[in-house]
């Protein structure tokens, strides 16, 4: 079945730490990959997005993204983290031929001080 | 530029209620989406609007229909509330689908059925 997948439910980092937020997909083609950011009582926010090309994308706030054809994987990082950036992440996959988005079920970031 | 913006920001309803949601936004873009958000389960796709004068069914759309008034508004209806219908609804906005566009959110709508 066609799935994208967050595994971590809730991860806690320190500030200063550096982050890895995972997500994984199932389609059939090379998606259309996003990473939203929610905080709390906020709509969504987009981070980065990958379409082609290079593999590694940079979005706001100091994120990034590498896309792993191979793993079906589109990880988020941040080298150092920030009390601010404690939210609700989600990956979400455009899979081109069905015009919408399908969202993992996010992870949610604690960053203690 | 408001972006998009939803209507009411929180509303309680008693079961068996209708009420509809309104969504509008500013950015003349092609296709609109509804969503609802409920603990743990991500966004969930109820309905959604390619462009003007077309509507299609997302992943959960029982017990709600949709109107794509014009270019700019897209309205959600319940028309006989349930509980399970508790949950945030957010509307969303992309200048095209299938293209990988992105798509803009607005602040959302809590509703509570009792």
């Amino acid at each position: 079945a066609q799935s994208v997948t967050q595994p971590d439910i809730h991860i806690t980092v320190s500030e200063g730490a550096s982050l890895e937020l995972r997500c994984n997909y199932s389609y059939g083609a090379t998606p259309y990959l996003f990473w939203y950011v929610q905080s709390p009582g906020q709509g969504l926010q987009l981070l980065l997005k990958y379409f082609s090309g290079d593999t590694l994308v940079q979005g706001i706030k100091g994120f990034e993204a590498e896309f792993k054809r191979s793993q079906s994987s589109f990880n988020l990082r941040k080298p150092s983290v920030h009390w601010s950036d404690a939210a609700e992440y989600f990956c979400a996959v455009d899979p081109r031929t069905l015009g919408r988005l399908y969202f993992g079920r996010g992870t949610q970031l604690t960053v203690w001080p | 530029n408001a972006g998009v913006t939803q209507t009411p920001k929180f509303q309680v309803l008693k079961t068996g209620q209708s009420m509809t949601l309104q969504c509008a936004q500013d950015m003349n873009h092609n296709s609109m989406y509804w969503y609802r958000q409920d603990p743990g389960m991500g966004l969930r796709l109820i309905y959604y609007s390619a462009s003007e004068g077309t509507t299609d069914k997302g992943e959960v759309p029982n017990g709600y229909n949709v109107s794509r008034l014009n270019k700019r508004e897209f309205s959600l209806r319940l028309e006989s509330a349930a509980p399970s219908q508790t949950s945030v609804y957010f509307c969303a906005s992309s200048d095209g689908s299938g293209r990988g566009y992105e798509q803009y959110f607005g602040p959302g709508t809590r509703l509570t059925v009792t």
